[in-house]
């Protein structure tokens, strides 16, 4: 699976939006850009994917560059549950499955 | 169940001591995985099932690791002869479909945080 660069760190006030910036440059054709963020002693969690067009759901949004080579991951309106390490990973499919890297430590202050 | 399920949650165990950690994935899930994540870091995996089927083990750290899935739903994680970098949280993940896709999303457990004295 291609590498992604994320931010170590990022700090947001509650109630604002947050958008968590991923860099994957050698991005393939067929890989899927996906979002999974990670809560204090929990196992991660998915958020969001998409491949080329940008998405919507429930949780955030997915804003996808034109050359795909980036990402953001939209939180509309941050909240201090949302205090979590998100994961950019992009996957083709296979056998070994998600590639995490370290993620973006998200600090949401009151 | 509604999730995936990990059991035991905290487990200590004494250097040189075998444990078993269990998975119960959500009910006709297909695809099984297990990952190892050390403190501060990202997870990492170690071995995927399809069914009962391992296909792919390639990232067990040793041959003290062994899983197993023998009826295609619950699975076991073994270590053998723990060692202190055994220290770790092991996660375990399921989904609907076989990994033939990028689309394939994971549910995943909240792990078993394994201590090695």
């Amino acid at each position: 699976d291609a590498k992604t660069t994320q931010p170590n760190s990022m700090e947001s006030n509650e109630e604002e939006p947050v958008h968590l910036p991923c860099n994957h440059s050698t991005i393939s054709g067929t890989d899927y850009i996906h979002w999974y963020r990670q809560l204090p002693s929990q196992g991660p969690e998915y958020v969001i994917h998409g491949l080329t067009s940008n998405v919507n759901n429930r949780m955030a949004s997915l804003a996808i560059a034109e050359d795909r080579k980036s990402s953001t991951l939209i939180l509309h309106r941050a909240t201090l549950r949302d205090a979590a390490v998100y994961y950019c990973i992009l996957t083709g499919g296979g056998a070994d499955g998600l590639t995490f890297g370290k993620g973006t430590h998200l600090i949401i202050q009151p | 169940g509604a999730g995936v399920s990990q059991s035991p949650r905290y487990k200590v165990a004494k250097r040189g001591q075998d444990v078993a950690l269990r998975c119960d994935p959500i009910s006709g899930h297909v695809s099984l995985f297990w990952y190892q994540q050390a403190l501060g870091q990202g997870p990492e995996f170690l071995t995927y099932f399809q069914n009962e089927a391992q296909l792919d083990k390639s990232g067990l750290p040793s041959d003290r690791f062994f899983a197993e899935r023998p009826e295609g739903s619950v699975s076991t994680l073994k270590i053998q002869r723990t060692q202190q970098e055994d220290s770790a949280v092991y996660l375990c993940a399921s989904s609907w479909t076989v990994i033939s896709s990028g689309a394939n999303v994971l549910t995943f457990g909240a792990g078993s945080r394994l201590t090695v004295l």
